[in-house]
């Protein structure tokens, strides 16, 4: 067990609807990441919040946005949702952002779009 | 431009034999880490290894070793007496820092499938 949690674990939804995925990052960890896998691309990263604060985007498409509350969990809403967003969503959490620390993953949401 | 490369889509070994899992990337940073995960069917993500660009010895973490070329920019992972569970997803990934300083982001490869024959 990482200590990240994810919810929820799956989710399908229909073309055009919005849905929120949640992360909690494990204790202490000021950092959380949103990552995209696709069955063909990789992990695509999205975005990034240090304590609260955006720190770096990616490849995150106008539908998407996130956001990191003061209690450090973190939310990633997709809207008008298309059948191409179905992908498995990583968040990981970091202590830092130090060169040396490490992602630690949840367990991932699997989005499919109908 | 992609900055880490995986070319080995797949890969199959038989067990208990060695494997090399390439990865290159490209930066212009002084100062980075490398990482490397593994997927298991089950999808979790786990952390395997890490090499910092400064650091002089190639990392090792039990049956996992690091053969870092920093000239070549690559940074291949090495899995000593290869067992079955090892059957997995294999990403390479690379942190780095953007030109502000301070933000940054960790970036993945494509990933290689390696899979164990017995």
């Amino acid at each position: 067990d990482s200590g990240v949690t994810q919810t929820p674990k799956h989710l399908i939804t229909a073309t055009g609807q919005r849905v929120t995925l949640r992360c909690s990052p494990r204790s202490g960890d000021l950092s959380v990441y949103w990552y995209q896998q696709s069955l063909d691309q990789g992990l695509q990263f999205l975005i990034q919040y240090y304590n609260g604060e955006e720190r770096a985007k990616g490849n995150i498409l106008e539908r998407f946005s996130a956001q990191q509350f003061p209690d450090l969990h973190s939310e990633l809403n997709l809207s008008s949702l298309e059948l191409g967003d179905s992908a498995l969503y990583f968040c990981a959490s970091s202590a830092s952002t130090g060169k040396r620390e490490k992602l630690f993953f949840g367990s991932g949401t699997q989005l499919s779009v109908l | 431009a992609q900055k880490i490369t995986q070319t080995q889509p797949g890969m199959f070994v038989q067990e208990k034999e060695a494997v090399t899992l390439d990865c290159t990337y490209d930066t212009s940073d002084q100062s980075y880490g490398l990482f490397w995960y593994k997927q298991p069917s089950s999808g979790e993500m786990i952390f395997l290894i890490y090499q910092g660009s400064y650091d002089e010895q190639n990392a090792t973490e039990g049956r996992y070793s690091l053969n870092f070329q920093k000239a070549r920019k690559s940074a291949n992972l090495v899995i000593s007496a290869s067992q079955l569970g090892d059957s997995a997803m294999y990403f390479c990934a690379m942190r780095e820092f953007l030109e502000s300083g301070r933000d940054d982001k960790i970036i993945f490869g494509k990933g290689t499938r390696l899979h164990i024959l017995p």
